[in-house]
């Protein structure tokens, strides 16, 4: 069955920190992975798509990991501000259809405190 | 920015009442979407359409129904709502690629926050 687990579910920093989001899908065949930032009351935002040949991608200072073999991606936020808050999710896409069939996880909201 | 607008943002209705909530997207895209999200939960998908006159059922088993008579417009009703059709529903835009070919960017809108009484 076609999964996208994140984790934690919820995460609190304080303002400068840096914090990791995890990822694990077991979606095949794999096309593309995303994460997507999520503001409260808002539609999803595309943060970084890695294809199954990349490793890592950077958007300013969030970084995204993908270990293909292993089905895991990370999403890496630095020097956190307030305005990081939000719900962040997993989006994995496979290459069975013309659809381009998305599965998305849960999400991890994370709450930056100053 | 992307350019895919929702409305109403919120609707509160009381049960029985026949809803419509509206998507327009000015990008030109082909592929429209309709996603059902509650709180702390994935999103699902309700419908989607590959261009004008085609409409299909998503994952999610819904009781509204979609059109398509225009590109940029993807409407979805309810004829009568129930406490149970609560939630937030998002709509999304891409454009419509070959199979095998990269899955594009879906654009999202902001949501419509429906709460039935």
């Amino acid at each position: 069955k076609n999964q996208v687990e994140q984790s934690p579910q919820s995460l609190i920093i304080l303002e400068g920190k840096n914090c990791t989001l995890q990822c694990n899908y077991t979606v095949s065949p794999f096309s593309n992975l995303r994460w997507y930032k999520q503001d409260t009351g808002r539609g999803p935002v595309s943060l970084t798509i890695m294809t199954f040949s990349e490793n890592t991608k950077s958007n300013g200072r969030y970084t995204a990991t993908l270990d293909a073999d292993t089905k895991q991606s990370s999403l890496h936020i630095t020097a956190s501000q307030l305005s990081d808050s939000a719900s962040y999710i997993c989006v994995v896409s496979d290459r069975g259809s013309t659809l381009g069939r998305l599965y998305f996880g849960r999400g991890t909201q994370l709450t930056v405190w100053p | 920015e992307a350019d895919i607008y929702q409305t109403p943002r919120y609707l509160v209705i009381g049960t029985g009442k026949k809803i419509t909530l509206e998507c327009s997207q000015t990008m030109g895209h082909d592929k429209m979407y309709w996603y059902q999200q509650d709180p702390g939960m994935e999103l699902h998908l309700i419908h989607y359409s590959y261009g004008v006159n085609s409409t299909e059922k998503g994952d999610l088993s819904s009781e509204s129904t979609v059109s398509r008579i225009r590109t940029e417009h993807f409407p979805l009703t309810l004829e009568s709502a129930r406490p149970s059709h609560t939630s937030q529903y998002l709509c999304a835009s891409s454009e419509y690629r070959r199979q095998g070919e990269s899955n594009d960017e879906q654009y999202f809108g902001p949501g419509t926050r429906l709460t039935v009484t």
